[in-house]
């Protein structure tokens, strides 16, 4: 499975838009990229998906870069509940697996 | 919104013994996935299940486990005899409209004492 890369932790107050990087460099042309995210206590939740081109929904917006080697998930306005970690998965293949990572642990300060 | 319904949610359990774990997954889907996570430690893929049969496992989800769709609905993990470092949560879900999109389950909390 391709490899990302993103930061440990990320720090936001309330209300103010949120941009969480990461780093695909090796990844296929198939392959989608996909965020989910993890609230304290609770199984992971799907958040947003894109494959080239950059994507909306409302939870959120995911940008893609033209060479498809990193992406940045933005929530518009951030809230406590969005305090969470934020996996950024490379999904290929048939079988779809979530091949999960350590993720970023967004704190949103009130 | 659907819904992936797991039960129990906490199941407590000694060295040695069988669980089933279960999950109720959304209708339709075809894919059904059985994940986990170890307490502070990522969650980490077990098994995937597809027209009825397994269609990858980890290196995880050895001959102690099983997974079964017994009534064409619920979907079940069984663990024979479990171990010490089986506790973790168990997170079922289920393949959603597009690749990837998986709906979770809220998780099975279990304690191997």
């Amino acid at each position: 499975d391709a490899k990302t890369t993103q930061p440990n932790s990320m720090e936001s107050n309330e209300e103010e838009p949120v941009h969480l990087p990461c780093n695909h460099s090796t990844i296929s042309g198939t392959d989608y990229i996909h965020w989910y995210r993890q609230l304290p206590s609770q199984g992971p939740e799907y958040v947003i998906h894109g494959l080239t081109s950059n994507v909306n929904n409302r939870m959120a917006s995911l940008a893609i870069a033209e060479d498809r080697k990193s992406s940045t998930l933005i929530l518009h306005r951030a809230t406590l509940r969005d305090a969470a970690v934020y996996y950024c998965i490379l999904i290929g293949g048939s079988n779809y697996k979530l091949t999960f990572g350590k993720g970023t642990l967004l704190t949103v300060n009130p | 919104e659907p819904e992936v319904t797991q039960t129990p949610s906490h199941q407590v359990t000694q060295m040695g013994q069988e669980v089933i774990l279960r999950c109720v997954p959304i209708s339709n889907h075809l894919y059904f996935y059985w994940y986990r996570q170890i307490l502070g430690q990522k969650v980490e893929f077990l098994v995937s299940f597809y027209n009825n049969e397994i269609s990858e496992k980890s290196e995880i989800f050895d001959d102690q486990f099983s997974v079964e769709r017994p009534d064409g609905s619920n979907f079940t993990l069984k663990i024979r005899s479990t171990k010490l470092e089986d506790s973790a949560m168990y997170f079922c879900a289920n393949f959603g409209t597009a690749p990837g999109e998986q709906y979770f389950g809220p998780g099975t909390r279990l304690t191997v004492t």
